[in-house]
């Protein structure tokens, strides 16, 4: 098993404020990572995917970054609204294709 | 574009009884199609990977002959969760791919409750 985590387990935001979590992935073997968006009782959408080290990516309010030599990656949310909760899932993906989630970091924007 | 659908949304069957869960791709041909089950706050955990066509290739600790698997069609997957228990109450997700670098659509999951 992979040992795939991320932090915090959740959080809770004030709307208009930013944030950002990590996920934390063995440096070794990596092919990619996934950031997925996962709303209750929808399907889990996809965000990014990652493949570089120092890549950097950006949809809307939402970034993340990748550090593949420490084994990291953040996901920013600026000027978090009520729609971005949700909770966000990544993904890494070795070289032999193994992929392994982590249990995600629930976000809670209150108004 | 690239919607996977899953029925039943939700089901309770008791003790001892199959159930059978579909994961369709609507709009796209999946060549691989992948079973999740998470248990509360835990992360999603992949059971099997099934090919059209082909047996399924299940991870290490999945009983195959409980958990069957069939990818008849490029747009359908089945999950039979055989002779169930309470201890296999949980929540199933199944994703496709078109083949294309690892990207998986995921379906909206399945809460199978077991009396």
């Amino acid at each position: 098993i992979l040992n795939v985590e991320q932090s915090p387990q959740s959080l809770h935001v004030q709307e208009g404020d930013s944030t950002n979590f990590t996920c934390s992935f063995p440096s070794s073997n990596f092919y990619a990572l996934h950031w997925y968006r996962w709303e209750t009782a929808k399907s889990p959408e996809a965000l990014f995917v990652m493949t570089l080290n120092g890549d950097e990516k950006k949809k809307g309010r939402i970034s993340a970054t990748l550090n593949t030599k420490e084994g990291y990656s953040y996901l920013y949310i600026k000027g978090s609204q009520p729609e971005d909760s949700a909770t966000y899932l990544c993904a890494f993906i070795d070289s032999w294709g193994k992929l392994q989630f982590g249990a995600g970091t629930q976000v809670v924007v209150t108004p | 574009g690239a919607v996977v659908s899953q029925h039943p949304s939700w089901v309770i069957c008791k003790s001892g009884t199959s159930v059978k869960i579909e994961c369709r791709s609507l709009d796209f041909q999946a060549t691989t199609m992948f079973w999740y089950r998470q248990f509360p706050k835990q992360s999603l955990m992949l059971m099997a990977t099934s090919n059209e066509g082909s047996k399924a290739t299940y991870e290490q600790g999945v009983e195959k002959d409980k958990f069957l698997i069939n990818h008849a069609s490029l747009t359908l997957s089945t999950l039979t969760v055989t002779s169930a228990h309470p201890e296999d109450s949980s929540f199933y997700i199944c994703s496709a791919s078109d083949g294309a670098a690892y990207e998986q659509y995921f379906g909206p999951g399945t809460r199978l409750t077991v009396t």
